[in-house]
This record gives C-alpha cells, sequence and structure tokens, in this order.
C-alpha cells in the first residue's frame, strides 16, 4: 500500500515551459487535492476534485489545470510556467465524509526559471 | 472564503519546556485537523478534533468548535518536535480543506 504518490520529486523548468505534476493514490480515496507551499508559507489550495470527472478550483487556480479521469489519478498541468510558480506542490488525498483524515504525497519541488 | 489564522508565528523552546498554539477560523467549519510538518517537508496528520479534547502520548488537542478555536497542547517537547505545525478546516460541505497560516516550532537542547 504505497499511500499518494507524485511524481516527479524535483523539476526545474525554464519560463513558458510547460509540464504535469502527477499524482496517484491507492487508497481507493474519492477526494483528491492539489496545494502549492512558497518557501515559509502555509498551504494554499489549488484545485481539488470530488471524484473521476468532478474538479472544482481552489484559492490559486489560475496558471494550472486538473482533469480526473479515474479515481486513482490527479494530474496538476502547468502550461506556459512563470517564476511566480515555482513552489513545493503537494496532493492530498481522503475518503468521503466528515471524519476522515487527509493524506499527503511528499511533495514536488518546482523551480521556475 | 474562510479565514484560519494561528499565533504564534513562530516560537523558540528549551527542550522539557510545555506549549500551546492557537488556531483560529472566521465561519463554521464542518472538521479540523492539525498537522506536523517535519523539517524534511512531510506533512503527517496528529489529530482529527471537530469538537472536544484529544490526547496522544505528549500532544493534546481542544477544539471548541461554537467560539471558533482549537487550541494544540505539546508537553515536554523534544527536539524531535521542531518543524511548522498547521492546523486544517473543512468547509463548504466537507469538501474544501483550508490550512491556516502554520506556527513554526524549533525546540532547542
Amino acid at each position: 500500500n504505497a499511500g499518494v504518490t507524485q511524481t516527479p520529486k524535483f523539476r526545474i523548468l525554464k519560463i513558458g515551459q510547460s509540464m504535469t505534476l502527477q499524482c496517484a493514490q491507492d487508497m481507493n480515496h474519492n477526494y483528491m487535492y492539489w496545494y502549492r507551499q512558497d518557501p515559509g508559507m502555509g498551504l494554499k489550495l489549488i484545485y481539488y476534485s470530488v471524484g473521476a470527472g468532478i474538479t472544482d478550483k481552489g484559492e490559486v487556480p489560475n496558471g494550472y489545470n486538473v482533469s480526473r479521469s479515474t479515481t486513482e489519478d490527479f494530474p496538476l498541468r502547468l502550461e506556459l510556467a512563470a517564476p511566480s510558480q515555482t513552489s513545493v506542490y503537494f496532493c492530498a488525498s481522503r475518503l468521503q465524509g466528515a471524519g476522515e483524515k487527509l493524506f499527503f504525497g511528499s511533495g514536488t519541488q518546482l523551480s521556475v526559471l | 472564503g474562510i479565514q484560519v489564522e494561528q499565533s504564534p508565528p513562530d516560537l523558540i523552546l528549551q527542550e522539557g519546556a510545555n506549549s500551546t498554539l492557537r488556531c483560529n477560523f472566521s465561519d463554521s467549519v464542518n472538521n479540523l485537523q492539525w498537522f506536523h510538518q517535519n523539517p524534511w517537508g512531510q506533512l503527517i496528520n496528529l489529530f482529527y478534533i471537530p469538537s472536544g479534547t484529544k490526547q496522544n502520548g505528549r500532544l493534546s488537542a481542544t477544539t471548541v468548535a461554537t467560539e471558533r478555536y482549537s487550541l494544540l497542547y505539546i508537553s515536554s517537547s523534544q527536539t524531535t518536535d521542531s518543524g511548522v505545525y498547521f492546523c486544517a478546516v473543512h468547509s463548504g460541505g466537507y469538501q474544501k480543506v483550508t490550512f491556516g497560516t502554520g506556527t513554526k516550532l524549533q525546540v532547542i537542547p
């Protein structure tokens, strides 16, 4: 049981490049989340999904896109990367319901130069 | 959206000391969790506590939902307690999870 797996762990992009951050969970969780954490700051919600085919915006969605074609996978797409997107990106998942804990992946450290 | 503020933002403790971290939120919430982010960036769930008090070893947490705050108590602190502590609240029908501003704790020997 791997939990929440994020790839890659590190990536450097040039301004204007695009990439996809991968997130997969094997716990059959229906809720999945993407957060970004800037240096010395808290976590801000980018997008979330409550099930396959259903996604919604969080606090800071601009510059990102998501899709949820399966329960297991929730990729985050960066189009036209900008230096402001330099951050650590965390994916998380949980079961539906009020009492269900949030489980995090180990994060992807992204630098846009 | 809901605002979640934590205090203090920074805290330095001598090993063995006790501390209280506070989480205030601006609106009614369905749930609340406390997390520890270790110096390597890993996020670990400490408590799920929508109301009442829970204890786990040297850590305990209390949430008073009607007054919109939660407290995390750390007793007999150890250097391994260092890191950042976040509270996170569920709102919007349990779906959205919003994190607080964090408390950075450093425990020195």
